[in-house]
Protein backbone atom coordinates (compact mmCIF):
# COMPACT_ATOMS: atom_id res chain seq x y z
CA UNK A 1 0.00 0.00 0.00
CA UNK A 2 0.89 3.87 -0.27
CA UNK A 3 3.02 5.03 1.86
CA UNK A 4 3.80 9.03 2.72
CA UNK A 5 6.42 10.36 4.27
CA UNK A 6 7.11 13.96 5.53
CA UNK A 7 9.67 16.27 6.29
CA UNK A 8 10.51 18.25 8.68
CA UNK A 9 8.58 17.49 11.60
CA UNK A 10 8.88 20.76 13.21
CA UNK A 11 9.70 24.42 11.28
CA UNK A 12 10.61 27.77 12.62
CA UNK A 13 10.98 30.64 10.43
CA UNK A 14 11.06 34.57 10.70
CA UNK A 15 8.23 36.27 9.22
CA UNK A 16 9.16 36.77 6.06
CA UNK A 17 10.93 34.03 5.10
CA UNK A 18 9.90 31.09 3.10
CA UNK A 19 8.98 27.74 3.81
CA UNK A 20 9.50 24.82 2.10
CA UNK A 21 7.58 21.00 3.23
CA UNK A 22 8.65 18.22 1.71
CA UNK A 23 7.07 14.33 1.28
CA UNK A 24 7.72 11.47 -0.73
CA UNK A 25 5.72 8.44 -1.31
CA UNK A 26 5.94 4.70 -2.56
CA UNK A 27 3.11 3.81 -4.66
CA UNK A 28 3.81 4.99 -8.50
CA UNK A 29 -0.25 4.14 -8.96
CA UNK A 30 -0.97 7.87 -6.78
CA UNK A 31 -1.83 11.17 -8.88
CA UNK A 32 -3.44 13.39 -7.09
CA UNK A 33 -1.71 15.03 -4.16
CA UNK A 34 -3.54 17.69 -1.58
CA UNK A 35 -2.10 19.65 0.87
CA UNK A 36 -4.01 20.44 4.25
CA UNK A 37 -3.71 22.88 6.62
CA UNK A 38 -4.45 22.52 10.41
CA UNK A 39 -4.76 25.43 12.86
CA UNK A 40 -4.54 24.66 16.27
CA UNK A 41 -8.08 22.63 17.45
CA UNK A 42 -9.45 23.08 14.14
CA UNK A 43 -9.96 20.48 11.33
CA UNK A 44 -7.81 20.04 8.45
CA UNK A 45 -8.85 22.31 5.44
CA UNK A 46 -7.24 21.77 2.13
CA UNK A 47 -4.65 24.39 0.77
CA UNK A 48 -3.94 23.16 -2.65
CA UNK A 49 -3.37 20.41 -4.77
CA UNK A 50 -1.60 19.27 -7.42
CA UNK A 51 -2.45 16.31 -9.87
CA UNK A 52 0.83 14.01 -12.06
CA UNK A 53 0.16 15.65 -15.14
CA UNK A 54 1.39 18.99 -13.79
CA UNK A 55 4.84 19.40 -12.28
CA UNK A 56 3.89 23.03 -10.58
CA UNK A 57 1.17 24.87 -9.27
CA UNK A 58 0.78 28.49 -7.63
CA UNK A 59 -1.86 29.85 -6.20
CA UNK A 60 -0.76 33.10 -4.47
CA UNK A 61 1.95 32.95 -1.23
CA UNK A 62 1.56 28.95 -1.93
CA UNK A 63 3.14 26.61 -4.56
CA UNK A 64 3.39 22.55 -5.18
CA UNK A 65 5.62 21.16 -7.11
CA UNK A 66 5.64 17.63 -8.15
CA UNK A 67 8.95 15.08 -8.85
CA UNK A 68 6.81 11.80 -10.00
CA UNK A 69 9.97 10.05 -11.43
CA UNK A 70 11.28 10.15 -8.08
CA UNK A 71 8.07 10.44 -6.22
CA UNK A 72 8.87 13.23 -4.33
CA UNK A 73 6.59 16.52 -3.69
CA UNK A 74 6.89 20.09 -2.03
CA UNK A 75 5.02 23.01 -0.47
CA UNK A 76 6.61 25.89 -1.05
CA UNK A 77 5.45 29.20 1.26
CA UNK A 78 6.58 32.39 0.39
CA UNK A 79 6.83 35.75 2.60
CA UNK A 80 5.35 34.13 5.37
CA UNK A 81 3.28 35.38 7.87
CA UNK A 82 2.21 34.48 11.88
CA UNK A 83 -1.35 33.02 10.43
CA UNK A 84 0.66 30.42 8.15
CA UNK A 85 1.65 29.05 12.14
CA UNK A 86 -0.30 25.71 11.72
CA UNK A 87 0.20 21.82 10.73
CA UNK A 88 0.89 21.21 7.47
CA UNK A 89 -0.08 17.76 6.14
CA UNK A 90 0.64 15.90 2.49
CA UNK A 91 -1.36 13.21 1.28
CA UNK A 92 -1.20 10.97 -1.85
CA UNK A 93 -4.12 9.18 -3.75
CA UNK A 94 -5.54 7.69 -6.88
CA UNK A 95 -7.60 10.19 -8.96
CA UNK A 96 -11.17 8.08 -8.47
CA UNK A 97 -9.81 5.75 -5.85
CA UNK A 98 -11.27 6.09 -2.44
CA UNK A 99 -7.93 5.94 -0.23
CA UNK A 100 -5.86 9.27 0.81
CA UNK A 101 -2.95 8.38 2.84
CA UNK A 102 -1.67 11.07 5.06
CA UNK A 103 1.93 12.28 6.27
CA UNK A 104 2.90 12.70 9.72
CA UNK A 105 2.51 16.32 9.54
CA UNK A 106 4.74 19.75 9.71
CA UNK A 107 4.36 22.12 12.78
CA UNK A 108 4.51 25.30 11.13
CA UNK A 109 5.36 28.24 13.58
CA UNK A 110 6.57 31.72 11.92
CA UNK A 111 7.81 34.13 14.33
CA UNK A 112 6.72 37.93 14.04
CA UNK B 1 -24.05 24.60 2.95
CA UNK B 2 -23.66 23.45 6.43
CA UNK B 3 -20.50 21.71 6.10
CA UNK B 4 -19.84 17.72 7.68
CA UNK B 5 -21.69 17.73 10.96
CA UNK B 6 -20.06 15.62 14.07
CA UNK B 7 -21.55 14.69 17.45
CA UNK B 8 -21.43 15.42 20.16
CA UNK B 9 -18.07 17.69 20.04
CA UNK B 10 -16.71 16.62 22.97
CA UNK B 11 -17.46 13.80 25.39
CA UNK B 12 -15.88 12.56 28.68
CA UNK B 13 -16.34 8.69 29.76
CA UNK B 14 -15.16 6.28 32.05
CA UNK B 15 -13.27 2.97 30.71
CA UNK B 16 -15.84 0.45 29.59
CA UNK B 17 -18.36 2.61 28.92
CA UNK B 18 -19.72 2.44 25.29
CA UNK B 19 -19.50 5.85 23.12
CA UNK B 20 -20.74 6.54 20.02
CA UNK B 21 -19.92 9.32 17.48
CA UNK B 22 -21.47 10.44 15.01
CA UNK B 23 -21.47 12.29 11.77
CA UNK B 24 -23.60 13.88 9.13
CA UNK B 25 -21.67 14.44 5.43
CA UNK B 26 -22.15 16.95 3.18
CA UNK B 27 -25.19 16.27 0.92
CA UNK B 28 -24.35 14.42 -1.96
CA UNK B 29 -21.21 13.78 -1.22
CA UNK B 30 -21.11 9.59 -1.55
CA UNK B 31 -17.19 8.87 0.26
CA UNK B 32 -17.47 9.08 3.79
CA UNK B 33 -13.86 8.57 6.08
CA UNK B 34 -13.13 8.46 9.45
CA UNK B 35 -10.03 9.05 11.37
CA UNK B 36 -8.27 9.50 14.38
CA UNK B 37 -5.84 12.18 15.09
CA UNK B 38 -3.53 12.30 18.22
CA UNK B 39 -0.21 13.81 19.18
CA UNK B 40 1.83 10.17 19.07
CA UNK B 41 0.28 8.70 15.62
CA UNK B 42 -0.71 11.44 14.09
CA UNK B 43 -4.36 11.55 11.74
CA UNK B 44 -4.81 7.47 11.67
CA UNK B 45 -7.37 6.43 8.30
CA UNK B 46 -10.25 3.94 10.69
CA UNK B 47 -12.74 3.11 7.77
CA UNK B 48 -13.83 4.59 4.72
CA UNK B 49 -17.55 3.88 2.74
CA UNK B 50 -18.30 4.91 -0.72
CA UNK B 51 -22.13 4.59 -1.27
CA UNK B 52 -22.67 3.59 2.33
CA UNK B 53 -20.61 0.49 2.12
CA UNK B 54 -17.51 0.15 3.60
CA UNK B 55 -14.78 -0.24 1.36
CA UNK B 56 -11.63 -0.73 3.96
CA UNK B 57 -11.73 -0.82 7.24
CA UNK B 58 -8.17 -2.30 7.89
CA UNK B 59 -7.15 0.85 9.81
CA UNK B 60 -10.13 -0.02 12.70
CA UNK B 61 -7.61 -0.74 15.69
CA UNK B 62 -9.50 -3.31 17.65
CA UNK B 63 -13.22 -5.65 17.46
CA UNK B 64 -13.68 -2.95 19.95
CA UNK B 65 -14.60 -0.39 17.67
CA UNK B 66 -17.32 -0.29 14.84
CA UNK B 67 -18.31 1.73 12.00
CA UNK B 68 -21.86 2.09 10.28
CA UNK B 69 -23.55 4.05 7.52
CA UNK B 70 -27.31 3.48 7.06
CA UNK B 71 -28.13 5.69 4.65
CA UNK B 72 -26.17 8.75 2.80
CA UNK B 73 -26.46 10.75 5.20
CA UNK B 74 -25.70 9.29 8.29
CA UNK B 75 -22.64 7.69 9.97
CA UNK B 76 -21.63 6.25 13.48
CA UNK B 77 -18.41 5.07 14.79
CA UNK B 78 -18.80 2.87 17.86
CA UNK B 79 -16.50 2.11 20.81
CA UNK B 80 -17.18 -0.75 23.30
CA UNK B 81 -15.71 -0.74 25.52
CA UNK B 82 -13.84 1.89 25.45
CA UNK B 83 -10.10 2.71 27.24
CA UNK B 84 -8.18 5.11 28.00
CA UNK B 85 -5.61 4.85 24.55
CA UNK B 86 -8.56 5.58 23.06
CA UNK B 87 -8.97 9.32 23.95
CA UNK B 88 -8.03 10.84 20.67
CA UNK B 89 -9.84 13.64 18.01
CA UNK B 90 -12.36 11.85 15.97
CA UNK B 91 -12.61 13.57 13.00
CA UNK B 92 -15.45 12.34 9.78
CA UNK B 93 -14.85 14.15 6.28
CA UNK B 94 -16.57 13.12 3.53
CA UNK B 95 -15.92 13.35 -0.54
CA UNK B 96 -17.83 13.89 -3.44
CA UNK B 97 -15.51 11.48 -5.84
CA UNK B 98 -17.00 13.16 -9.13
CA UNK B 99 -14.69 12.61 -11.57
CA UNK B 100 -11.27 13.77 -10.59
CA UNK B 101 -12.54 15.22 -7.66
CA UNK B 102 -10.81 13.81 -4.51
CA UNK B 103 -10.92 16.63 -2.08
CA UNK B 104 -12.06 15.74 1.58
CA UNK B 105 -14.16 17.88 3.76
CA UNK B 106 -13.28 17.43 7.35
CA UNK B 107 -16.01 18.09 9.86
CA UNK B 108 -14.76 19.97 13.39
CA UNK B 109 -14.04 16.60 15.42
CA UNK B 110 -15.32 14.68 18.84
CA UNK B 111 -12.71 15.05 21.07
CA UNK B 112 -12.85 11.62 23.31
CA UNK B 113 -12.13 11.41 26.64
CA UNK B 114 -11.97 8.25 28.35
CA UNK B 115 -10.86 8.34 32.37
Amino acid sequence: GENVEQHPSTLSVQEGDSAVIKCTYSDSASNYFPWYKQELGKRPQLIIDIRSNVGEKKDQRIAVTLNKTAKHFSLHITETQPEDSAVYFCAASETGGFKTIFGAGTRLFVKA
Amino acid sequence: DAGVIQSPRHEVTEMGQEVTLRCKPISGHNSLFWYRQTMMRGLELLIYFNNNVPIDDSGMPEDRFSAKMPNASFSTLKIQPSEPRDSAVYFCASSPREGSINEQFFGPGTRLTVL
